[in-house]
């Protein structure tokens, strides 16, 4: 099984607009973090945000802000305010048990995103 | 600039070549670590290195071999590779092998084996 979905393969979203891309995860452990990053066309592979399984609030990044639904698994991003520079691929990735514990990121297969003038 | 330098940026090779992939960080991180990413396939870790000592090799063919000479510089040994090796090919390092940060990724370096 997956431990992280995006069921979203692409979304396009009119410049200025927000835009939510999904994510959804898989994990019994109790502790875990979640990232997301943007990986533009030129490859490199940029970190957003982060957010904690303990994590009271949802983080939030300047026009990045995390939608965290813990009971239901999911860890959306939402872009406000949407920009042509937004147009990328954007990654959603876990990494399972406390800090000490593990220090591996499994991703997802991404959302291309592209941003219309 | 990310901080996290890889070379070459684009590299053709044939399948009997010898050829190294270079990546350099200059960010005091202690961790560093190889990705691959094949085209609709999530991003597969291949090996991890923390203080200069390999921690994981993710079941990766032989024809792939890692190098850490030092926190700074990590290399990936390239021979006898396959047509379905090629992909993009991401370097990253982390402060500590542990912390809940994420990584910081280079640019990568696009492999083709032709």
């Amino acid at each position: 099984a997956q431990k992280i979905t995006q069921t979203q393969p692409g979304m396009f979203v009119q410049e200025k607009e927000a835009v939510t891309l999904d994510c959804t995860y898989d994990t019994s452990d109790p502790s875990y973090g979640l990232f997301w990053y943007k990986q533009p066309s030129s490859g490199e592979m940029i970190f957003l945000i982060y957010q904690g399984s303990y994590d009271q609030q949802n983080a939030t990044e300047g026009r990045y802000s995390l939608n965290f639904q813990k009971a239901r698994k999911s860890a959306n991003l939402v872009i406000s305010a949407s920009q042509l520079g937004d147009s990328a691929m954007y990654f959603c990735a876990m990494r399972e048990g406390p800090g000490g514990s593990n220090y591996k990121l499994t991703f997802g297969k991404g959302t291309l995103l592209t941003v219309n003038p | 600039e990310t901080g996290v330098t890889q070379t070459p940026r684009h590299l053709v090779m044939g399948m009997t070549n010898k050829k190294s992939l270079k990546c350099e960080q200059h960010l005091g991180h202690n961790a560093m670590y190889w990705y691959k990413q094949s085209a609709k396939k999530p991003l597969e870790l291949m090996f991890v290195y923390s203080l200069e000592e390999r921690v994981e090799n993710n079941s990766v063919p032989s024809r792939f071999s890692p190098e850490c000479p030092n926190s700074s510089h990590l290399f990936l040994h390239l021979h006898t590779l396959q047509p379905e090796d090629s992909a993009l090919y991401l370097c990253a390092s982390s402060q500590d092998l542990y912390r809940s940060e994420g990584y910081t990724f280079g640019s990568g370096t696009r492999l083709t084996v032709v």
